[in-house]
């Protein structure tokens, strides 16, 4: 059975970093492409990044181009997401997803909450 | 990156059949054909239900069928259940491995 798990959420002042990371089980990690997903409350689901199978090649909306990374881990089976100099509008649920081919995704995980606030 | 525009909600009653439509432009939904559909029910994490335009994942009834024509993609769910009511996301690819989302459609089972 396919399995993600996000975790790392929180609360963190404007300006401040915050890394999530997501655990992946129940397939061969290493050959798909992943994506992070956000929806901030209340809000529709907007795209943030993608990685290739071997972290190769890597992108990003342009909002966060610049203060979020996105890296994996294919030994642990692991997605990460480092943000920095976060900002009110990064507020959100992030969401770790199995690309098809990084242009879908089929399997999701729970989401993660990230709080942003003075 | 603009997102893709939706209706902000449709309705229907049991066993009928609803659209739901998502319009882009030549640079994403018209451009390629991966137009996906996604269903969120109320804290829950979204559900793929149609990729690649029409293409159903294995599990999905047959109920959920997409297609597209020029820059608008549709989503129809036909035999309506008290179930489907949810919110519905199309996405579409942008360009390079890049993803764009619609606003979201709330669909109302009456």
């Amino acid at each position: 059975e396919v399995q993600l798990v996000e975790s790392g959420g929180g609360s963190v002042q404007p300006g401040g970093s915050l890394r999530l990371s997501c655990a992946a089980s129940g397939f061969t990690f290493s050959n798909y492409w992943m994506t992070w997903v956000r929806q901030a409350p209340g809000k529709g689901l907007e795209w943030v990044a993608n990685i290739k199978q071997d972290g190769s090649e890597k992108y990003y909306v342009d909002s966060v181009k610049g203060r979020f990374t996105i890296s994996r881990d294919n030994a642990k089976n692991s997605l990460s997401l480092q943000m920095d100099s976060l900002r009110a509008e990064d507020m959100a649920v992030y969401y770790c997803a199995r690309a098809i081919y990084g242009r879908a995704n089929d399997y999701w995980g729970q989401g993660t909450l990230v709080t942003v606030s003075s | 990156q603009s997102a893709l525009t939706q209706s902000r909600s449709v309705s229907g009653s049991p066993g009928q059949s609803v659209t739901i439509s998502c319009t882009g432009t030549s640079s994403d939904v018209g451009g390629f054909n991966y137009v996906s559909w996604y269903q969120q029910h109320p804290g829950k994490a979204p559900k793929l239900m149609i990729f690649d335009v029409s293409k159903r994942p294995s599990g999905v009834p047959d109920r959920f069928s997409g297609s597209k024509s020029g820059n608008t993609a549709s989503l129809t769910i036909s035999g309506l259940q008290a179930e489907d009511e949810a919110d519905y996301y199309c996405c579409s690819y942008a360009s390079t491995y890049r993803l764009v989302f619609g606003g979201g459609t709330k669909l109302t089972v009456l």
